[in-house]
């Protein structure tokens, strides 16, 4: 089976700091990429989604990505977070070869006012 | 409005009384799954669907069934539900073009509590 690592699992920040969170995954091959965030009590909303061409990809809030096929890396960035980005974050693949969705185990994210 | 939804949001049970939580999406989307979700687990995919009467088995799959008779219904049965089903259930779906997965959307959850 596939494994998608996060290696941050609880993230503290004062608002206006930068937000860096990584995300490997285990996958030799074409992979479809994502990161979700699921707000306190609420269900799972989608941030971004790479699938092909520029490595870079920009999602909603501020939000963006960029996927490093050599480190098989999909770290999630925001130069600045709000008091309103605090939240659970997962990463999510999905290769090539079959039609399953692998998770990581999440980060939560608490900003500071 | 384009929305997964989930019945019951929540539920406790005792241990082997059959349950089955439906799942129904209105965006005629080819693909559906089941997901629990367990701290320090992350989610877990438990069954999928393609299309109707098409079910594959996820990385969880004991201990649940689903089934695929309509294409916008989903339905997650545990025949005989154990405590260590207590979990937080999740139901999504997404549309299939070229072959290529778009994103999935959510239900709101449904957690369920056996005891």
């Amino acid at each position: 089976a596939q494994s998608v690592s996060q290696h941050n699992h609880h993230v503290i920040l004062s608002e206006a700091a930068s937000l860096e969170l990584g995300c490997n995954y285990s996958y030799g091959g074409t992979v479809n990429l994502f990161w979700y965030v699921q707000y306190p009590g609420q269900h799972l909303q989608l941030l971004l989604k790479y699938f092909s061409g520029d490595p870079l990809v920009k999602g909603i809030k501020g939000f963006e990505a960029e996927f490093i096929k050599s480190k098989f890396s999909f770290n999630l960035r925001k130069p600045s977070v709000q008091w309103s980005d605090t939240a659970e974050y997962f990463c999510a693949v999905m290769t090539n070869t079959g039609n399953q969705f692998y998770f990581g185990t999440g980060t939560s994210l608490t900003v500071i006012p | 409005e384009a929305q997964v939804t989930q019945n019951p949001r929540y539920l406790i049970t005792v241990t082997g009384k059959k349950l089955t939580v439906t799942c129904s999406q209105n965006m005629n989307h080819e693909y559906m799954s089941w997901y629990r979700q367990d701290p320090g687990l992350g989610l877990r995919q438990i069954y999928y669907s393609m299309n109707v009467e098409v079910t594959d088995k996820g990385d969880v799959p004991e201990g649940y069934k689903v089934s695929r008779k309509e294409k916008r219904n989903f339905p997650l049965i545990l025949e005989s539900p154990s405590p260590n089903q207590t979990s937080l259930y999740f139901c999504a779906s997404s549309s299939l073009s070229g072959g290529t997965h778009n994103e999935q959307f959510f239900g709101p959850g449904t957690r369920l509590t056996v005891l």
